[in-house]
């Protein structure tokens, strides 16, 4: 069973909109993390953010912004403000104590920011 | 820029043939994992390695396999190719078991024919 879901798989939006990915994980544990990558073409995976199950505070940096709510399992990201390097790949992924805390990872979500 | 550094980056391999791709590690990183991103699909584990022991391994057959070494550079070594073995390879470090941030390398792009 997928423990991450991202349930939309391409966005396209203008330059300067503000864009949110959405996605939901599936634990049962009660420590565990969620993460966000960015895939440019060039195919690294770029670290944007890592949130451990007991901090639910939301943060900004920058032009992005993270809504963390347990209740909900959810752990959405948005970017304000959009720009033309923004277009890429966003992963989400779930590392859970009892799997040795690999990266369990959403399908992706294909982010097109045009000018 | 995450000190995590991958070889060699592009290759081309025959059905039935083994490949050994190789990974340094970030500085001062003692866990090393692998991962297998076929196109258009998110990464998937291979399997973990720390203090040159496996940790942890994925939905994947013997025939993928792995080492550390003393200084946590790491090989990801797959026997008997086959064409869905075609994939990006991946490799990633961090420090200890316990969640903390996961660095990728730029990765291997593996195409096997």
């Amino acid at each position: 069973a997928q423990k991450v879901t991202q349930a939309q798989t391409e966005i396209s939006v203008v330059e300067k909109e503000d864009v949110t990915l959405d996605c939901v994980y599936e634990t049962r544990d009660t420590t565990y993390y969620l993460f966000w990558y960015k895939q440019p073409p060039s195919g690294e995976l770029v670290f944007l953010i890592r949130r451990n199950s007991f901090d639910e505070q939301n943060e900004i940096s920058g032009r992005y912004s993270w809504n963390f709510q347990k209740s909900t399992s959810s752990f959405n990201f948005t970017i304000t403000a959009s720009q033309v390097v923004d277009s890429a790949v966003y992963f989400c992924a779930l590392s859970e104590e009892n799997s040795g805390y690999a990266l369990n990872f959403g399908k992706g979500t294909s982010l097109l920011v045009t000018p | 820029e995450t000190g995590v550094t991958q070889s060699p980056t592009h290759l081309i391999k025959t059905r039935g043939q083994q490949v050994t791709l190789r990974c340094s590690s970030q500085s001062g990183h003692n866990t090393v994992s692998w991962y297998q991103q076929a196109l258009g699909q998110g990464p998937q584990f291979i399997f973990q390695y720390y203090r040159e022991e496996e940790n942890g391994r994925g939905n994947f057959p013997p025939r993928f396999s792995g080492l550390q070494f003393p200084n946590y550079s790491s090989e990801l070594n797959v026997n008997a190719l086959e064409l869905d073995d075609s994939a990006l390879y991946l490799c990633a470090s961090s420090w200890g078991l316990s969640g903390n941030t996961i660095y990728f390398g730029e990765g291997s792009w593996l195409t096997v024919v």
